[in-house]
């Protein structure tokens, strides 16, 4: 069965204190892995796609990389406006009309 | 931001009354999807269309059922709804033959079953 799990559920850090953010996952055939940002009240917004392991993706102060088997979605000296829910998806090959989601990261940044 | 717009973005209903979701787009894509986000569960899909009068279900369609007469509009019906149908729910289209087969988000509709 196609699964993702992020990990940790929430994470609180100092502004300009770095770190990642984990997203393990099994699917038949992984056609694409996704990460999107959704802050409260509003629908999830797009930030990267990556496609095959060793690939990584750059935006401001985050970068996506991908394994076989996991996702980081690192964060660099983070602001308290990077403050959201970072949420992981998998699209696999046997479905690639349908994505699966984790549960999220809720991240907070305190000035 | 993808065109896409939810109406209504708010909703108080009874149990056993019918509600009626929409979900319209203008970037002419051919898939769209109903998602319900609950605490815990992260984002499920429930139905989601392929194109116009082509639809099939998602991982919790019960209780649900949709209909695309347009390519534009996509509705999620609660033929009669339950306080378990009180949830979150997100409209995002995509395709999924492109380069990118990545969905984006409509802004979310929240309905609260009483």
């Amino acid at each position: 069965e196609d699964q993702v799990t992020q990990s940790p559920e929430a994470l609180r850090l100092q502004e300009g204190e770095s770190s990642s953010l984990n997203c393990s996952y099994t699917v038949s055939g992984l056609r694409g892995l996704f990460w999107y940002r959704q802050d409260p009240g509003k629908g999830p917004e797009f930030l990267f796609t990556l496609y095959s392991a060793g690939e990584e993706k750059e935006k401001e102060r985050l970068k996506a990389t991908l394994t076989k088997k996991e996702s980081f979605l690192h964060i660099t000296a983070p602001k308290p406006e990077d403050s959201a829910t970072y949420l992981c998806a998998v699209q696999a090959e046997s479905s690639a009309s349908k994505i699966i989601f984790g549960s999220g990261t809720r991240l907070s940044i305190r000035p | 931001d993808a065109g896409i717009t939810q109406s209504p973005r708010h909703k108080v209903t009874e149990t056993g009354t019918p509600v009626t979701l929409r979900c319209h787009q203008t970037e002419n894509h051919r898939y769209m999807y109903w998602y319900r986000q609950d605490p815990g569960h992260g984002l499920r899909l429930i139905h989601y269309s392929y194109g116009v009068k082509d639809t099939d279900k998602g991982e919790v369609s019960d209780g649900y059922s949709v209909s695309r007469s347009k390519t534009e509009d996509f509705l999620l019906t609660l033929e009669s709804a339950t306080s378990s149908q009180t949830s979150v729910y997100f409209c995002a289209i995509g395709d999924p033959s492109g380069p990118l087969d990545t969905q984006y988000f409509g802004p979310g509709t929240r309905l609260t079953v009483l």
